[in-house]
């Protein structure tokens, strides 16, 4: 899987939008682009993904650039809830045998109220 | 749709003991995915296991650790004569095909004293 960078935290006032941005310039054309955060002691949730497309679902919008070497997870309106560590992760999906996550060390977005 | 479910989620022993950690899939979900995370380091991929089958344990320590995901039931992730290395949140996640996206449990955080 192609190696992700993310800076190591950022901070977002509460209900403002916060963009959590994710370098992976050695993606090849078959790897999706995942998102997960861990909220303090609990488990991995998934947010989102995509491969091309820009994607949007009930708790975020997933933006990946034309050359698809960086990409911006984009929470709408944070809430202090949001406080986690945001981990972009790259896989090849449907096909392969990438199904182990790799995870690196995230960003621990901050939101303030 | 209940989620992935992980018991106990709190695990005190002592050197030298067992540790049981169970996990049970999401509903129609048949591959099942073991991770730890140590203190303050990220999740690794500990072994991937199908209905009776386990595909690929490249993660988990040769000594000590087992896991297996029987026809009926829960997975299990055995650890034998416990050491404090040991102690760590263990995270189990599950997929409805192997490239998947992967739903995280709450974890069995394990503590040797």
């Amino acid at each position: 899987d192609a190696k992700t960078t993310q800076p190591p935290s950022m901070d977002c006032a509460e209900g403002r939008a916060a963009n959590l941005p994710c370098n992976h310039s050695t993606i090849s054309g078959n790897e999706y682009v995942y998102w997960y955060r861990q909220i303090h002691s609990q488990g991995p949730q998934y947010i989102i993904h995509g491969l091309k497309n820009n994607e949007t679902n009930e708790m975020a919008s997933l933006i990946i650039t034309e050359d698809r070497k960086s990409s911006t997870l984009i929470l709408p309106h944070a809430t202090l809830r949001d406080t986690a560590v945001y981990y972009c992760i790259v896989r090849v999906v449907n096909g392969g045998s990438n199904y182990k996550l790799t995870f690196g060390k995230g960003t621990l977005l901050t939101v303030n109220p | 749709n209940a989620g992935v479910m992980q018991n106990p989620r709190h695990l005190v022993r002592r050197r030298g003991q067992e540790a049981r950690l169970r996990c049970s899939p999401m509903k129609g979900h048949s591959h099942v995915y073991w991770y730890r995370q140590l203190p303050e380091e990220g999740l690794k991929f500990m072994v991937y296991l199908q209905k009776e089958n386990i595909i690929d344990e490249s993660g988990m320590p040769k000594e000590r650790f087992s896991a297996e995901f029987p026809k009926e039931g829960p997975s299990i992730l055995r650890i034998q004569q416990v050491v404090r290395g040991d102690s760590a949140a263990y995270f189990c996640a599950s997929s409805l095909q192997g490239a998947d996206t992967q739903y995280f449990g709450p974890g069995t955080r394990l503590t040797v004293l």
